[in-house]
């Protein structure tokens, strides 16, 4: 089975703290993503990569990085935390090739709150 | 935390009954479909997918249906269960792009 794993389950930081969201997958998945999910809003996608030090930006990417420096883990940065980036976060991983039929799975998320 | 399940359409199916959730797609180029069910709490966990050739894929329980041709999309889950309570949302691929659009979810809450 895929495992994706996100080491922070919940997380409470201040305004203006540097945070890292940490995930991790065991399936050598080359492609590694970055959502947020609130309510009423759905899944919105914050990074994305395809490879080792690749990033692509997706649909939300300000006031977040991300880093890339091994295949397995793909790192989620707030430089400076604000209220309104509390959120859960999801990490989630595929396959790549450019064929279809690439499921993307996903950790069990990462529930932060910025104070 | 806050439910994703806030503000979504809800299904209320008695336990034994069969529920039917759907889903509307955007992309008429999409060619991969896939429905997730996630829990209270919990990460998206994939339940089955379709490709675009295909009308209808069956797995445990549960069956897909395409409809190209009105770009609709459903999951039925037979003789529903308490635990599968959760909010179910579809995701469309576009052929090489590996990004997935997501819909908003429905909410499915069993009454036993």
């Amino acid at each position: 089975d895929v495992k994706v794993t996100q080491s922070s389950r919940y997380l409470v930081k201040r305004t203006g703290e540097k945070v890292f969201l940490e995930c991790v997958q065991d399936m050598d998945h080359e492609n590694m993503f970055w959502y947020r999910q609130d309510p009423g809003l759905g899944l919105r996608l914050i990074y994305f990569s395809y490879d080792v030090k690749m990033k692509e930006k997706g649909d939300i990417p300000e006031g977040y990085s991300v880093s890339r420096e091994k295949k397995e883990r793909f790192s989620l940065i707030l430089e400076s935390a604000s209220t309104n980036q509390t959120s859960m976060y999801l990490c989630a991983s595929s396959t790549s090739g450019g064929r279809s039929g690439n499921t993307i799975y996903f950790g069990e998320g990462s529930w932060l709150t910025v104070v | 935390g806050e439910s994703v399940g806030l503000h979504l359409p809800t299904l209320s199916v008695q336990e034994g009954d069969n529920s039917i959730i759907n889903c509307a797609y955007s992309n008429s180029a999409s060619d991969y479909f896939i429905w997730y069910k996630q829990e209270s709490g919990k990460g998206p966990q994939f339940i089955i997918d379709i490709r675009s050739n295909m009308d209808k894929r069956q797995g445990q329980r549960v069956t897909v249906l395409l409809n190209k041709t009105v770009k609709h999309l459903s999951l039925q889950i037979a003789a529903t269960q308490p635990g599968d309570s959760a909010v179910y949302f579809c995701a469309e691929k576009v052929g090489g792009n590996n990004r997935l659009a997501f819909g908003k979810g429905n909410q499915v809450v069993v009454i036993p």
